[in-house]
């Protein structure tokens, strides 16, 4: 069964606290992981996409990496305006996407 | 101007009722998605639909139906809402294979 965990739930840093995200997968075949941004009442809003083994992206403070069973977000000192939901979701077997829980990061001044 | 709306973004209703959330874009996307979101359990896909004409079940359809009424316009309805419908629904949209879905900013559903 395809599954995604996100850990830990919550996360509470503070400002210039660097840290990291972990998404595991259990998906045959990866055909695509993304990440998501999500902050309280809005919608997720996209970070970025990993396909393969190896791939790293970085975006400001974020960097993302991706392994064959799991997926880093690492957040780089950060800034109390990266508080936020952080998702994960993977394409599954049947190509659609499978979301996490979430982890809630919390950046304190 | 948001790309994906949603509309309301709020409701509070009683069991019984029907019900019906509207999303509208002005991506362009053919692709069309709505789920729903409850703590601890992440997004789950209710339906799907790559264009007017094909509409597919998610993983959690029953007691949702849904209607591709233009290729900007998916709508998502609750025949007869029931409680534990009570949930932040989100409409998204993806432009092809290997792109990212973007995604509205919900509708909060309370059911009483």
């Amino acid at each position: 069964e395809d599954q995604v965990t996100q850990s830990p739930e919550a996360l509470r840093l503070q400002e210039g606290e660097s840290s990291s995200l972990n998404c595991s997968y259990t998906v045959s075949g990866l055909r695509g992981l993304f990440w998501y941004r999500q902050d309280p009442g809005k919608g997720p809003e996209f970070l970025f996409t990993l396909y393969s083994a190896g791939e790293e992206k970085e975006k400001e403070r974020l960097k993302a990496t991706l392994t064959k069973k799991e997926s880093f977000l690492h957040i780089t000192a950060p800034k109390p305006e990266d508080s936020a939901t952080y998702l994960c979701a993977v394409v599954d077997s049947w190509g659609k996407l499978q979301f996490g829980a979430g982890t809630q990061v919390v950046v304190t001044p | 101007d948001a790309d994906v709306t949603q509309t309301p973004r709020n409701r509070i209703t009683k069991t019984g009722k029907r019900i019906m959330l509207e999303c509208s874009q002005t991506k362009g996307h053919d692709r069309m998605y709505w789920y729903r979101q409850d703590p601890g359990l992440g997004l789950r896909l209710i339906y799907y639909s790559f264009d007017v004409k094909d509409i597919n079940k998610g993983e959690i359809s029953d007691g949702y139906s849904v209607s591709r009424q233009a290729q900007a316009k998916f709508s998502l309805s609750l025949e007869s809402a029931i409680p534990n419908q009570t949930a932040l629904y989100f409409c998204a949209t993806k432009d092809g294979e290997r792109q990212p879905q973007h995604f509205g900013d919900g509708t909060r559903l309370s059911i009483l």
